[in-house]
């Protein structure tokens, strides 16, 4: 257990419609990075926060766009829905200062339809 | 930015074998390099890691080797188990700060291993 833990685990969403997920960070870490995985695949970086601020993003569209809390926890919010957004949606925690590892929660699997 | 190529797709070994899965990456700049194991309906788990300035790296059955300038590292795995079976992931990042830093981790496709009992 890697004490980064994500909500809701699964999801079911309809194409144009706006969904916000869960990730709390491990106990220590100031640093939360967001995945897509989609099947078969390996991750791909969304966006990293640090410091409640958008520290560096991967080739996603705006209407991908996330949150950091003063706890460090973290949302990520996708906008308009489209069906390629079915995806694993994976939340590492690290702390930016520190070692270079970075530990997966288990995940929110989104289907949108 | 950052390409990182993995090998094999699929790797089958019999128990008590060893099993190797292959990396490259194209960034030169890149100077950190993880690799996570991922079971079924589970997130992908650190199992070893190795820096830009180290050639390799044990941990028990498991060991990791890098090639700086060929561009290259390879995960090892001895004496494999049937708890080993899984998809393994390589990962490549210009790490200055801190989980793959602000470019975050570049991952391979992944390597679905499978222990023959």
């Amino acid at each position: 257990e890697t004490g980064v833990t994500q909500s809701p685990t699964h999801l079911i969403k309809t194409r144009g419609q706006q969904v916000t997920l869960r990730c709390s960070s491990q106990s220590g870490h100031n640093t939360v990075s967001w995945y897509q995985q989609a099947l078969g695949q390996g991750p791909q970086f969304i966006f990293q926060y640090y410091r409640e601020e958008e520290n560096g993003r991967g080739n996603f569209p705006p209407r991908f766009s996330g949150l950091q809390f003063p706890n460090y926890s973290s949302e990520l919010n996708v906008n308009a829905l489209e069906l390629d957004d079915s995806a694993l949606y994976l939340c590492a925690s690290s702390f930016t200062g520190g070692a270079h590892e970075a530990f997966f929660g288990q995940g929110t699997r989104l289907t949108v339809v | 930015g950052e390409n990182v190529e993995q090998h094999p797709s699929t790797l089958s070994v019999q128990e008590g074998d060893s099993a190797v899965i292959k990396c490259t990456y194209s960034d030169s700049a890149s100077n950190y390099f993880p690799w996570y194991k991922q079971e079924l309906g589970k997130g992908p788990q650190l199992i070893i890691d190795i820096r830009s300035n180290v050639g390799e790296k044990k941990d028990q059955r498991i060991a990791v080797t890098l090639n700086k300038t060929a561009k290259h590292f390879s995960l090892h795995i001895t004496e494999t188990q049937p708890e080993d079976s899984a998809v393994y992931f390589c990962a490549a990042s210009i790490s200055v700060g801190s989980g793959g830093g602000a470019d975050g981790l570049t991952f391979g496709k992944g390597t679905h291993l499978i222990i023959q009992p």
